[in-house]
């Protein structure tokens, strides 16, 4: 499959390992935040999203942290695993409860066995 | 149960020529976006459909775009006179409900267009 990026930020982690992805989001104003996993060759795929009001979230395996202080976001993966392998994005909404998605610019993850 | 699809998956025209790119959301989704991915780059809005309503189209990039979606399903993003910057991947993104915080944008496998 094509590369999605290919001179993006790369994490490199070992397997079973746990992994943490940063993201400075550009608009105080902004109330909604994703992080998004995007394979080669697929679009992207929702993991999860957080809203302003909260400062921390947890799903299956990740938790995503906001520090609307500093406009940053994390996404933390626990016992990363190969199929994790990918590219992450953040998205934020630009505020006034918006539809309209404001990506990042992307990190690669890249799970060594 | 089938997903958000995109077509042609690929689509390589010279310099000049005129496209369409096709995407079926997902049946009974409202909400319909596109998104245009450059190498190396997070998605970037393009436009957004309520139904047939283009309720936003501040994304576009020139008036060489044009999206449609007549009959509040299918949609089809239409660029003329595609020039090399066109190049980019063309993502479809669609939800349950009018557009609403919080709601999730499924997102297509996208069309890679290359203009030579």
């Amino acid at each position: 499959g094509e590369s999605v990026g290919l001179h993006l930020p790369t994490l490199s982690v070992q397997e079973g390992d746990n992994s943490i992805i940063n993201c400075a989001y550009s608009n105080s104003a902004s109330d909604y935040f994703i992080w998004y996993k995007q394979e080669s060759g697929k679009g992207p795929q929702f993991i999860i999203d957080i809203r302003s009001n909260m400062d921390k979230r947890q799903g299956q395996r990740v938790t995503v942290l906001l520090n609307k202080t500093v406009k940053h976001l994390s996404l933390q993966i626990a016992a990363t695993q190969p199929g994790d392998s990918a590219v992450y994005f953040c998205a934020e909404n630009g505020g006034d409860s918006s539809y309209k998605l404001i990506f990042g610019s992307g990190t690669r993850l890249l799970v060594r066995p | 149960g089938a997903g958000v699809s995109q077509s042609p998956r690929y689509k390589v025209a010279k310099r000049g020529q005129d496209v369409a790119l096709r995407c079926d959301p997902i049946s009974g989704h409202v909400s319909l976006f596109w998104y245009q991915q450059a190498l190396g780059q997070g998605p970037e809005f393009l436009t957004y459909f309520q139904n047939e309503a283009q309720l936003d189209k501040s994304g576009l990039p020139s008036d060489r775009f044009f999206a449609e979606r007549p009959e509040g399903s299918v949609s089809t993003l239409k660029i003329q006179r595609t020039q090399q910057e066109d190049s980019a991947v063309y993502l479809c993104a669609s939800s349950l409900s009018p557009g609403t915080v919080g709601l999730e944008q499924y997102f297509g496998p996208g069309t890679r267009l290359t203009v030579t």
